[in-house]
């Protein structure tokens, strides 16, 4: 089983929908991080949480909401998903004493109508 | 200025030849350095920390030079294996993990 898991991997959803993608880790790290990729932007930083009760911004941010409901487990919320959140989301853990050594799901590909 | 910049490339090479990226950052104060290598529709792995004094592994050697603010990676006998989109990695102080977007590669037969 991969060490960081991440569901759905697929989703084709419409305009307006509530989207919850899930993140869990058997890492055992304290540090979580939801990024998004698109092509040619590179991977950006949507939320982040160095532990279960720290919730920071990341730099796109807007349209997005993430709940840790533990340390193992850090979801992801699109409350009125819009076309332009079409992308490649992953998830990805750190130590904090490695904090450059980030470890990422496979990956859940959102396509929004 | 971006933080951290890559040329996107592609970076086309034979099979057996050496070829070297470099990635640049804006930020004197960065502490910290790596390499991730992305394959296509992946994620991204960890491929190297970059040391002050340059590390090697294998045929990888990572190098910094804070005086100019860029950090390199070098492949040599490139295999075909390596054809994967290379994400240059800068954090500066606490957290704040800045990811380039990545330089493609493509080793050819």
């Amino acid at each position: 089983d991969a060490d960081v898991t991440q569901t759905p991997r697929n989703r084709i959803t419409k305009t307006g929908k509530r989207i919850m993608l899930e993140c869990s880790q058997t890492k055992g790290h304290d540090r979580m991080y939801w990024y998004r990729q698109d092509p040619g932007l590179g991977l950006r930083l949507i939320y982040y949480s160095f532990d279960v009760k720290d919730i920071n911004k990341g730099e796109i941010s807007d349209g997005y909401s993430v709940s840790r409901q533990a340390q193992a487990k850090f979801s992801l919320s699109l409350e009125s998903a819009i076309p332009n959140q079409t992308a490649l989301y992953f998830c990805a853990t750190s130590d904090s004493d490695r904090a450059g050594e980030l470890f990422f799901g496979e990956g859940s590909r959102l396509t929004v109508l | 200025r971006k933080e951290v910049e890559q040329d996107p490339g592609p970076f086309n090479v034979p099979e057996g030849a050496t070829v070297a990226f470099n990635c640049t950052y804006s930020n004197s104060a960065s502490q910290s350095f790596f390499w991730y290598r992305q394959d296509c529709r992946k994620e991204p792995k960890l491929l190297m920390s970059v040391y002050s004094s340059g590390n090697e592994d294998g045929r990888f050697t990572a190098q910094l030079n804070r005086a100019s603010q860029y950090i390199s990676l070098l492949i040599r006998d490139s295999k075909l294996s390596d054809s994967a989109t290379y994400l240059c990695v800068v954090i500066n102080s606490g957290y704040a993990l800045n990811f380039g977007k990545g330089t493609s590669l493509l080793v050819t037969p």
